[in-house]
């Protein structure tokens, strides 16, 4: 099976950077998405990591590491609009399917 | 590019009543999902659908859950009779054939909220 951790609440200030960590425990997966998803809207696609290491895409960075089990989405120069749920997910090896994290609850205060 | 659509957006029934979501995938896509998304939770697969054969219903519970997708476009899934615990969002999803798109990430739909009282 598939277990995939990450923290329920976050809170920041406009400007700030933040770091979502995500962890996870699998016998294996081809890739790791994160999506976002404001509050009663479908998620939508950020990042997706592969390979080891860090993927950048404007303010948003995701990183891999394979070896520990270990995901990090960072959100730098934080806005209002960034409030929202993170969520971490595993694509399967047949890359099919994604397993997905509770989510990370992000709130961005002025 | 129109998204994925879902309709309804909102749905309110008793227990013991039967409900009928419906979805539209982003023209093209070969692959469609269902999920359902607990509040607080992140969304759990229900079905798969590779054109128009389920793949994956591994985790439909096909007691009271049917899905169809005919013609291999659009797509209702169903619930017959509804629980108190089916209460959720459920959201459809959909993707390009694989390895056709740039990620090979999945598109999402609004949702459908469903409260069963």
């Amino acid at each position: 099976g598939q277990n995939i951790d990450q923290p329920t609440e976050m809170t920041a200030t406009e400007g700030a950077i933040v770091q979502i960590n995500c962890t996870y425990q699998t016998s294996g997966f081809n890739g790791l998405f994160w999506y976002q998803q404001h509050a009663g809207e479908a998620p939508t696609f950020l990042s997706y990591n592969v390979l080891d290491g860090l993927e950048e895409k404007g303010r948003f960075s995701s990183f891999l590491s394979r070896s520990k089990g270990y995901s990090y989405l960072l959100l730098k120069e934080l806005q209002m609009k960034d409030s929202a749920s993170y969520l971490c997910a595993l694509e399967s090896q047949a890359g099919t399917a994604l397993i997905f994290g509770k989510g990370t609850t992000l709130s961005v205060s002025s | 590019e129109a998204g994925v659509v879902q309709s309804p957006r909102y749905k309110i029934i008793e227990k013991k009543q039967p409900v009928a979501f419906w979805c539209n995938p982003i023209s093209g896509h070969n692959t469609l999902y269902w999920y359902r998304q607990n509040l607080g939770q992140g969304p759990e697969l229900l079905i798969r659908y590779e054109n128009e054969e389920a793949v994956d219903d591994s985790q439909l519970p096909k007691d009271r859950f049917s899905a169809e997708r005919l013609k291999g476009v659009d797509s209702t899934l169903k619930i017959q009779p509804a629980e108190l615990g089916d209460s959720a969002v459920y959201l459809c999803a959909s993707r390009p054939g694989q390895g056709l798109g740039s990620y090979n990430e999945q598109f999402f739909g609004p949702g459908t909220r469903l409260t069963v009282l």
